[in-house]
């Protein structure tokens, strides 16, 4: 079975603190996105990328960086957490177009 | 404008009934799409893809309408566990996954 981890659950950071969100998958796949989900609005794609060392802006990058340094792995960064980034943010994998994209458990950020 | 817009429910139905979602699409670039159940809390899982000739898989259907940019999801005999968020996606040419909102069904004894 293709496993999507993410390193934490629940996180609870302060304002202004640089937060880093792990998501390893272990099936080779290409394509990873980090989304957060917030209620009404759906989820948002914040950054995806299809190879290593690639990366590409989705509909909500402010605030957000990512790095892809192997292929693997696909982190999310809060350069300087505010409150409005508290959210559930969700990973993703998936190997290529017309496929099943597969879902990390979700880490639900709180900022304070 | 969303990309992909669904009706966000909630859907009450009872058990048995009949229902349907609809979700409809902008990017006529899409080459892909999928059906998504989401339980509260938990990740989004694949329910079925959606082919053009429409396809089903046991009491779920999906149709793709590639004319009008719609694709559908018909439950049939609902059941309680079949409540959750169901989410639609779109995968176009650059791999980009596109969330609808989701739609929210509440299916009652």
């Amino acid at each position: 079975d293709v496993k999507v981890t993410q390193s934490s659950r629940y996180l609870v950071k302060r304002t202004g603190e640089k937060v880093f969100l792990e998501c390893v998958q272990d099936m080779d796949h290409e394509n990873m996105f980090w989304y957060r989900q917030d209620p009404g609005l759906g989820l948002r794609l914040i950054y995806f990328s299809y190879d290593v060392k690639m990366k590409e802006k989705g509909d909500i990058p402010e605030g957000y960086s990512v790095s892809r340094e192997k292929k693997e792995r696909f982190s999310l960064i809060l350069e300087s957490a505010s409150t409005n980034q508290t959210s559930m943010y969700l990973c993703a994998s998936f190997p290529s177009m017309n496929t099943e994209a597969f879902f990390g458990q979700g880490t639900r950020l709180t900022v304070v | 404008r969303k990309e992909v817009e669904q009706d966000p429910g909630p859907f009450n139905v009872p058990e048995g009934a009949t229902v349907a979602f609809n979700c409809t699409y902008s990017n006529s670039a899409s080459q892909s799409f999928f059906w998504y159940r989401q339980d509260c809390r938990k990740e989004p899982k694949l329910l079925m893809s959606v082919y053009s000739s429409g396809n089903e898989d046991g009491r779920f259907t999906a149709q793709l309408n590639r004319a009008s940019q719609y694709i559908s999801l018909l439950i049939r005999d609902s059941k309680l566990s079949d409540s959750a968020t169901y989410l639609c996606v779109s995968n176009n040419a650059g791999n980009m996954l596109t969330f609808g909102g989701g739609t929210r069904l509440m299916v009652k004894p």
